[in-house]
């Protein structure tokens, strides 16, 4: 099956800086891609979802200049944590999607620690 | 209400039993997927189906489109099916999930 990859699979950074998660489409074209953030014992959550070429759609409540979503080509989307702080550690999960279909493929996901 | 709603949330086992997990969802979908999250977190894909019924290794997995339901079967469970099982629906362009079953099967 399709493979999503998601590096790194986990990241501890200091309060303040700016953390970037990458999710790449091994074997297919990425044409939409996602962004979920889980928090413990919580199901996913969509934080955004963007098309390679154009600007992310974000979901309410999601702020756009701290969640800087990029996808400049149909295998790589990434995910920017802008000046971090603890309460944005979490578990971040990436998704793509092919043109045409409906399958979505999942990332291992991203652990992010802010101390 | 979630669109998506699953039972039992919380499922303890023991190893050989037959486990159900059930999903139920209230719009319209183009498909069903049920996904697997282990502790250290990362989700592999089980099932995506919009009809009928699949079948891998000891999971099993059905769903009736016109009574909005679909179950998850694990036969002769074991205690490394221990996870989250997550039902999620494809809803136009919209994905719903399921708040997962967590599943732990003793030995």
């Amino acid at each position: 099956g399709a493979v999503v990859s998601q590096h790194p699979s986990r990241v501890i950074c200091k309060s303040g800086t700016s953390v970037k998660i990458e999710c790449r489409s091994l074997d297919f074209q990425a044409t939409t891609m996602f962004w979920y953030r889980q928090f413990p014992k919580k199901s996913l959550m969509l934080m955004a979802t963007s098309n390679e070429g154009s600007k992310a759609t974000y979901e309410q409540g999601v702020e756009k200049d701290k969640f800087l979503i990029n996808h400049a080509s149909l295998t790589l989307s990434t995910l920017t944590v802008t000046s971090a702080h603890p309460e944005d550690s979490s578990f971040y999960i990436c998704s793509a999607r092919e043109q045409g279909w409906y399958e979505q493929y999942f990332g291992p996901g991203t652990r992010l620690t802010v101390t | 209400k979630n669109e998506v709603e699953q039972s039992p949330q919380n499922l303890t086992a023991q190893e050989g039993e037959f486990i159900t997990i059930n999903c139920s969802y209230s719009v319209g979908i183009s498909a069903l997927h049920w996904l697997q999250q282990h502790p250290g977190g990362g989700i592999v894909s089980l099932f995506m189906l919009s009809s009928g019924k699949k079948k891998h290794g000891r999971l099993i997995a059905t769903i009736n489109i016109q009574e909005k339901h679909s179950s998850l079967h694990i036969t002769a469970s074991h205690p490394r099916d221990s996870a989250v099982y997550i039902c999620a629906v494809t809803s136009g362009n919209q994905f719903y999930f399921g708040t997962g079953t967590s599943l732990t099967v003793i030995p």
